[in-house]
């Protein structure tokens, strides 16, 4: 079956613009979460959701950060006001149940000049 | 809190040799899960294996098995009979349930080359 997917695969935008980053999720899978890639920081959890609740955002850098996830599928991570240190890549991975194991997609370059 | 070590940034590894990937860990949680992740050149993140904490046998999955010292916290990866596509980038993660949130924690990967 269809894996997870993301979109776009690649976004560059200048500095102090706002990007939405889309995930859709393995069909059935309730948990989904985020996390960020960068050289760095290596890979760190962002947020999670069990169905359209998100009962952790810890790991959300900044109130510039957030996601929202509608009728138990598609997330959006939106990133408001983008500076330099949002440069990574990030990463959806969804899982059956929050016990399973993730699977993840093929994550989002994110360039901010 | 939660730790994950990768001491290895980097191995070179002959093709057809097997190769032991290390990784050890630290949590006070008696239940957790361990995982290890490949990520090629390509960036996606592919599950390999899953040793959960109570799990009696070493697990194994095709030529990749996961060597479990639960009293030393390590959860080694070792791949038999390496091929060319199996280099990349290997991620050891725990899971540890933080109210119904299982989040994984990562290392910092190692690199593998597999040299023909």
């Amino acid at each position: 079956g269809a894996g997870v997917s993301q979109s776009p695969s690649n976004k560059v935008t200048e500095k102090g613009k706002d990007v939405e980053l889309r995930c859709d999720p393995i069909s059935g899978h309730t948990a989904l979460y985020w996390y960020r890639q960068s050289l760095g920081q290596g890979l760190e959890f962002l947020i999670y959701f069990q169905g359209n609740s998100a009962p952790d955002k810890s790991g959300l850098p900044s109130d510039r950060f957030s996601a929202e996830r509608t009728g138990g599928s598609v997330s959006t991570l939106t990133i408001q006001r983008t500076q330099q240190e949002d440069s990574a890549v990030y990463l959806c991975a969804s899982s059956l149940a929050p016990d399973n194991t993730q699977y993840f997609g093929p994550g989002t370059r994110l360039t901010v000049l | 809190a939660q730790k994950i070590t990768q001491t290895q940034p980097g191995m070179f590894v002959q093709e057809k040799e097997a190769v032991t990937l290390d990784c050890t860990y630290d949590t006070s949680d008696p239940s957790y899960g361990l995982f290890w992740y490949k990520q090629p050149s390509s960036g996606e993140m592919i599950f390999l294996i899953y040793q959960g904490s109570y799990d009696q046998q070493n697990a194994t999955e095709g030529r990749y098995s996961l060597n479990f010292q639960k009293a030393r916290k390590s959860a080694n990866l070792v791949i038999s009979a390496s091929q060319l596509g199996d280099s990349a980038m290997y991620f050891c993660a725990m899971r540890v349930s933080n109210f119904g949130n299982e989040k994984l924690t990562f290392g910092t990967g190692t690199r593998l080359t597999i040299i023909p």
